[in-house]
């Protein structure tokens, strides 16, 4: 089975610095993995995805991730953040080959303050 | 188009009380998904459906939980009775493929009283 663990449940930070919210996981095989966003009182939308192919992975928003094999890491950057950019963010896998489901981690709240 | 569409937004009802659940997909999308949020165990797959078939319900609960898709643009969640423990915020997604983007809807806020 799969698992997601994201190491921090809260990152602060003031507009215009750099973020990295951090994703680990757990598999036995080969997996897809996702970030998505939640603003207060929506669903969640997709902000990027690792299929295959490039590492580095561009989503909406300026954000970016990078996936690591080796290390089972899948962080999400975004070099200058905005006051729009506070929600909660979600790392997710799914197994290759496998179901449909997706493992969500407990997310990351982040708050970016003036 | 429209996304996802859920009904209610919001359902304040009273332990013991039935509750039903609404959930339009994306026109066309083959996957739909019922997921549950709430603050101590995160975000929860409970059932998920490919072409209106229960594929995989294992994160039902227990039997008060029950889900339905009888066409390709409509599926229910229902819970009965409700309980308290119940209260969280069931969200709606459908996908076109596998590993395809999940589509969200705006969730259903339920509180059980």
């Amino acid at each position: 089975a799969q698992s997601v663990t994201q190491l921090d449940s809260q990152v602060p930070v003031f507009e215009e610095a750099p973020v990295e919210l951090r994703c680990n996981y757990s598999s036995s095989v080969s997996v897809y993995l996702f970030w998505y966003v939640q603003y207060p009182n929506q669903g969640l939308q997709l902000l990027l995805k690792y299929l295959s192919g490039s590492t580095l992975v561009k989503g909406i928003n300026g954000f970016e991730a990078e996936f690591n094999k080796s290390q089972t890491s899948f962080h999400l950057r975004k070099p200058s953040v905005h006051i729009s950019d506070t929600a909660e963010y979600f790392c997710a896998v799914s197994r290759q080959g496998g179901s449909e489901k997706l493992v969500f981690g407990k997310g990351t709240k982040l708050t970016v303050n003036p | 188009d429209a996304g996802v569409i859920q009904s209610p937004r919001h359902e304040v009802t009273e332990m013991g009380q039935e509750v039903t659940l609404r959930c339009k997909p994306i026109s066309g999308h083959d996957y739909l998904f019922w997921y549950r949020q709430t603050m101590m165990r995160g975000l929860e797959l409970l059932i998920y459906f490919n072409n209106n078939v229960p594929i995989d319900d294992s994160g039902m609960p227990e039997d008060r939980f029950s889900a339905k898709m009888p066409n390709a643009s409509f599926s229910t969640l229902k819970i009965q009775p409700s309980e308290p423990r119940d209260s969280a915020v069931y969200f709606c997604a459908s996908s076109l493929a596998r590993p395809d983007t999940q589509y969200f809807g705006p969730g259903t806020r339920l509180t059980v009283l």
